[in-house]
């Protein structure tokens, strides 16, 4: 069965520190990636998504994420995170247009 | 412009009674799903609708659960028989089409079940 593991469910930085979430998938066939962020108190929203192209992707307020199709992984990444990025940051897989699978969550606390 | 409204927000219901979860989609948008998120779990599909068609049901955890779309729009999950481990925040999300297509995910709706 297709699933989608996030190893850190929870991380805490300090401000200006750099970020690095893990995402890794066990399917091997043809698939979208995405990143999902929840910020407190709202929706889920798209932070940015891979289905084609140059695997790195640049997403909104500075996140990217770096497809590397040889370790099914589509980490997270940010230079210098501030305290508005406290949120919890979904990872999914969709493969066949249909069916998405979503990780576990890493909850991200950022101390001012 | 409106984005996907879930009602009820909040939804008590004792044990073994049935309840009706709504999704308003976007306008326009052709696809539609359904999660599941429970405490400490990452969100679990249940359903996609595509048009009023499903799919793929593979997601919902038993019998007692169901989904409907009429009119490409509005779609009703209904859980039957209520147990305590269905308690959980219901999502909903529309796309525009399936695929690679952005999801935009409603409030959704937290179901206690007492």
């Amino acid at each position: 069965a297709q699933s989608v593991s996030q190893h850190n469910h929870h991380v805490i930085l300090s401000e200006a520190a750099s970020l690095e979430l893990g995402c890794n998938y066990s399917y091997g066939g043809t698939v979208n990636l995405f990143w999902y962020v929840q910020y407190p108190g709202q929706h889920l929203q798209l932070l940015l998504k891979y289905f084609s192209g140059d695997p790195l992707v640049k997403g909104i307020k500075g996140f990217e994420a770096e497809f590397i199709k040889s370790k099914f992984s589509f980490n997270l990444r940010k230079p210098s995170v501030q305290w508005s990025d406290t949120a919890e940051y979904f990872c999914a897989v969709m493969r066949g247009y249909q069916k998405v699978t979503f990780g576990t969550g890493t909850k991200l606390q950022v101390i001012p | 412009g409106a984005g996907v409204s879930q009602s009820p927000s909040n939804k008590v219901t004792e044990k073994g009674k049935d309840v009706e979860l709504r999704c308003d989609p976007i306008s326009g948008h052709t696809a539609l799903y359904w999660y599941r998120q429970s405490l400490g779990q990452g969100l679990e599909f249940l359903i996609y609708f595509q048009g009023n068609s499903a799919p793929d049901k593979s997601g919902l955890p038993s019998d007692r659960f169901s989904a409907e779309r009429t009119g490409g729009s509005v779609s009703t999950l209904t859980i039957q028989r209520t147990q305590q481990e269905d308690s959980a925040v219901y999502l909903c999300a529309s796309s525009l089409r399936g695929g690679s297509y952005e999801q935009y995910f409603g409030p959704g709706t937290r179901l206690t079940v007492t």
